[in-house]
């Protein structure tokens, strides 16, 4: 168990709908960074918060938002979802910054029909 | 912004031998480089990282090298075995605005054979 929660474990929605992910850090860290990972795909950069003001973007599709609220939690929002939105979305902290450690959540498996 | 190449995309061993994946990336400036393993199903977790101030660093059966120069890192697997089978990757860090992600190469799949 790496300290970070997330939920849901999974969420089914249909085309066109919008969900909330959410994500609690370790205790301690200051650092959130949310990841997506397709079917046989790599963990892209999706975005970064650090002690609430985000700090650095990936390749976020603007239907896509977050935010790190002052109890450190952050959730990301997916809105118009689309089909090849499909995929397990994954929320990771650290104490600072990303030249540390990357603990990360289990996950949330999102399926968009 | 940082670019990791990583190879092979798969690996097959037989167990008990060893089995190096390599991975190569753009940003000369870059100083942290972390490997991480994702079990079927699981999170990605950390099982070694390097910094530039080292060529080498060993962990029990586990090690990685750094090539500055080169602008490469590898990760050494010896004496696998079954357990080992899982996805690894790669990863690095930008500098200046891009320092504040890290940059994971697309993964390899390493199966160890019984």
């Amino acid at each position: 168990d790496s300290g970070v929660t997330q939920t849901p474990k999974h969420l089914i929605t249909a085309t066109g709908q919008r969900v909330t992910l959410r994500c609690s850090p370790r205790s301690g860290d200051l650092s959130v960074y949310w990841y997506q990972q397709s079917l046989d795909q790599g963990l892209q950069f999706l975005i970064q918060y650090y002690n609430g003001e985000e700090r650095a973007k990936g390749n976020i599709l603007e239907r896509f938002s977050a935010q790190q609220f002052p109890d450190l939690h952050s959730e990301l929002n997916l809105s118009s979802l689309e089909l090849g939105d499909s995929a397990l979305y994954f929320c990771a902290s650290s104490v600072q910054g990303a030249e540390e450690t990357q603990y990360f959540g289990p996950g949330t498996r999102l399926l968009v029909l | 912004g940082e670019n990791v190449e990583q190879h092979p995309s798969t690996l097959s061993v037989q167990e008990g031998d060893s089995a190096v994946i390599k991975c190569t990336y753009s940003d000369s400036a870059s100083n942290y480089f972390p490997w991480y393993k994702q079990e079927l199903g699981k999170r990605p977790q950390l099982i070694i990282d390097i910094r530039s101030n080292v060529g080498e660093k060993k962990d029990q059966r586990i090690a990685v090298t750094l090539n500055k120069t080169a602008k490469h890192f590898s990760l050494h697997i010896t004496e696998t075995q079954p357990e080992d089978s899982a996805v690894y990757f790669c990863a690095a860090p930008g500098t200046g605005a891009g320092s504040y992600q890290l940059t994971f190469g697309k993964g390899t799949k390493l199966s160890v054979i019984p």
